[in-house]
């Protein structure tokens, strides 16, 4: 049973452009939303995260917008860059726990 | 990734050997995860440890077991290995929770690619 739902699987876009990654989840009582970057041979490393009080959250060209009322977030990329090709995961929280529930990744490839 | 840091990195085994992955951390925390990571299925906690003498189950535990040798050392084993065990290894470490409303962040080591022949 998959809590938190990713889409897409994998992500092309031109560099510039605006790449998009969507999560959505069913339980309640998740309240901390963070998403992690991977690189090809690493670890998973925290890229930006949200609190469900605010709607939108931006750090750089990173930003994470938050639909309380759908249960859903997602994270935006913008004037994407071929650095910015990685492997994506969104997670989930619940209060008083550092338990993460990752979704199932998105590989994102930027072509110059 | 240097505060965390796992061997090995890469491992070819056979059905049913034995196998320790092995995790230590130099940034003093006390919270230790194991993850596996497979295509289409992300990151699954397989265990984790908040304190030397505290051991929990995660969501895939069966088949795996874990030691915490230390704050430092969070081992983790696979008593007779299956191909569907093929798969990468990731340990992670966080700090203790400041407060009810704290979350901290978990910080990777470099992974630990298992094949199960």
């Amino acid at each position: 049973q998959q809590q938190v739902k990713q889409s897409p699987q994998s992500l092309i876009v031109q560099k510039g452009g605006i790449s998009i990654i969507n999560c959505a989840y069913e339980n309640t009582a998740f309240d901390y939303f963070p998403w992690y970057q991977q690189f090809p041979g690493k670890g998973p490393a925290l890229l930006i995260a949200i609190r469900p009080d605010v709607s939108e959250k931006k750090e750089g060209r990173f930003t994470i917008s938050f639909n309380k009322s759908a249960k859903q977030f997602s994270l935006h990329i913008m004037d994407s860059q071929p650095g910015d090709s990685a492997t994506y995961f969104c997670a989930a929280s619940m209060r008083g726990t550092d338990k993460l529930i990752f979704g199932t990744g998105t590989r994102l490839q930027v072509f110059p | 990734d240097a505060d965390v840091t796992q061997t090995p990195r890469n491992r070819i085994t056979k059905t049913g050997k034995r196998i320790m992955l092995e995790c230590s951390q130099t940034k003093g925390h006390d919270r230790m995860y194991w993850y596996r990571q497979d295509p289409g299925l992300g990151l699954r906690l397989i265990y984790y440890s908040f304190d030397v003498k505290d051991i929990n189950k995660g969501e895939i535990s069966d088949g795996y077991s874990v030691s915490r040798q230390a704050q430092a050392k969070f081992s983790l084993s696979l008593e007779s290995a299956i191909p569907n065990q093929t798969a990468l290894y990731f340990c992670a470490t966080s700090d203790v929770l400041a407060g009810q409303h704290s979350r901290n962040t978990q910080y990777f080591g470099p992974g630990t690619r298992l094949t199960v022949l």
